[in-house]
């Protein structure tokens, strides 16, 4: 079974700087696919960026980009020039490819503060 | 269009009581997934429909949680003599195509409260 691990639960960054979230996960599979999901407190769950196993160049969506380490079975999360409405809660997750229909297996998340 | 709605927004129940949670998927969207989301924790797959068939449900934690999706639409999960710790956010997410690559889509959840 695939686990995703985020080691930081709380994250805190500066209006305008950068912050980078962490994850790993743990896989015996070749092709899957990666994302990052952000959750603020209304609750609704928003893809923020997707990475494809089999592509070597990291994803990147406006300010946000991933560093995608397969064999170190990293993938962070980069936001640059932070902004308030940035802070949410930020969850990796993992989907197979192996399968139609796969599930996603998410991270226990990381809290974001922005600060003014 | 529209994006995954769910109703109702909250739930507060008595323990024993039998609830019905209401998806309505992105219209088009023929892949249903189910997440159950405890406090502060990411979500765990529930289960799973391509169109009308529920092909996984493994992640339904007893049998008193029962979920369809009769006309390959509209999903309900209900959960029967719910108990405390079923308390958590319901997720219903849908997906356009059973192809491996589309992405879900998330709806804004149904918090669940047993007393």
């Amino acid at each position: 079974a695939q686990t995703v691990t985020q080691s930081q639960p709380e994250m805190s960054v500066q209006e305008a700087e950068t912050v980078t979230l962490s994850c790993t996960y743990d896989t015996s599979e070749s092709d899957y696919y990666l994302f990052w999901y952000k959750q603020p407190p209304s609750r609704q769950m928003i893809l923020v960026i997707r990475q494809e196993a089999y592509k070597q160049q990291n994803a990147t969506e406006n300010r946000f980009s991933v560093n995608f380490q397969k064999a170190a079975k990293s993938f962070s999360l980069k936001i640059s020039d932070s902004q308030l409405g940035d802070a949410a809660m930020y969850f990796c997750a993992y989907r197979s490819a192996q399968t139609s229909g796969s599930r996603l297996t998410f991270g226990e998340g990381t809290q974001l503060t922005v600060n003014p | 269009g529209a994006g995954v709605s769910q109703s109702p927004r909250y739930k507060v129940a008595k323990r024993g009581q039998d609830v019905a949670l209401r998806c309505d998927p992105i219209s088009g969207h023929v892949s249903l997934f189910w997440y159950q989301q405890a406090l502060g924790q990411g979500p765990e797959f529930l289960t799973y429909f391509q169109n009308e068939a529920q092909l996984d449900k493994s992640g339904l934690p007893s049998d008193r949680f029962f979920a369809e999706r009769p006309e390959g639409s509209v999903s309900t999960l209900k959960i029967q003599r719910t108990q405390q710790e079923d308390s958590a956010v319901y997720l219903c997410a849908s997906s356009l195509t059973a192809g491996m690559e589309k992405t879900q889509y998330f709806g804004p959840g149904t918090r669940l409260l047993v007393l």
